[in-house]
């Protein structure tokens, strides 16, 4: 089954203590980007990749990290997590045409709680 | 740079139509238009192009304005299930960042 999958889906922690959320997608998809998602706000773009070791920032990069070492995984790091951190995270993915991303398939999201 | 949405909200009463209007300040190669329920993540509904196409989806269609930046969702004949939260996210000519808008909250009611 064609999927996006994201790591943890529920999470409360401390500020201050890194973490790491994944996001594995098996449809061999060269594009893949983070986003979270506050009331009233929609859903903001962190950062985005579109192959292995290419990436860039998003309209709301500060305070994450990403990497993208395979195609199927993109993890988003928080290093060191803030209570304005507290959102609902998604993690998309789809196919790169080299001038346009096709349908975006989205995880579950990751809800995360910063005390 | 988020698109803008319009309007915030909608309610409708079943068969009812809406429109659902989406403008960007950038050039745009093309428009997405996803729908959320609520707890859920969001799930596709069309992509269009630059060329000023029209998709339909069932009762759902839209339309690109690419001169005027601007797309339109239109739900005719609403029924129940279309209720939700509607994205549309734009990616512009000079860059590979989708972005969404604010969403449009829409309820149909019987």
């Amino acid at each position: 089954e064609a999927q996006v999958t994201q790591n943890p889906r529920y999470l409360i922690t401390v500020t201050g203590k890194k973490l790491t959320v994944t996001c594995s997608q098996n449809m061999n998809h060269e594009y893949m980007s983070w986003y979270r998602q506050d009331p009233g706000l929609g859903l903001r773009q962190i950062y985005y990749s579109m192959n292995v070791e290419v990436t860039d920032k998003g309209d709301v990069p500060e305070g994450y990290k990403v990497s993208r070492k395979e195609k199927r995984n993109f993890p988003l790091i928080l290093e060191s997590p803030s209570p304005n951190q507290t959102s609902l995270y998604f993690c998309a993915s789809s196919f790169w045409t080299g001038a346009n991303t096709g349908e975006l398939f989205f995880g579950e999201g990751s809800r995360l709680t910063v005390l | 740079q988020q698109p803008v949405q319009s309007p915030q909200a909608v309610i409708l009463r079943e068969g009812e139509d809406a429109v659902i209007n989406c403008s960007s300040s950038k050039a745009l190669y093309s428009v997405h238009w996803y729908r959320q329920k609520h707890g859920e993540a969001p799930v596709f509904l069309m992509i269009l192009l630059k060329g000023g196409e029209q998709k339909g989806h069932e009762k759902i269609s839209a339309s690109f304005n690419e001169k005027k930046q601007q797309s339109s969702l239109y739900l005719t004949a609403s029924q129940l299930s279309y209720s939700g939260t509607y994205f549309c996210g734009t990616l512009s000519n000079s860059g590979y960042a989708l972005n969404f808008g604010k969403g449009t909250s829409l309820l149909v009611t019987p």
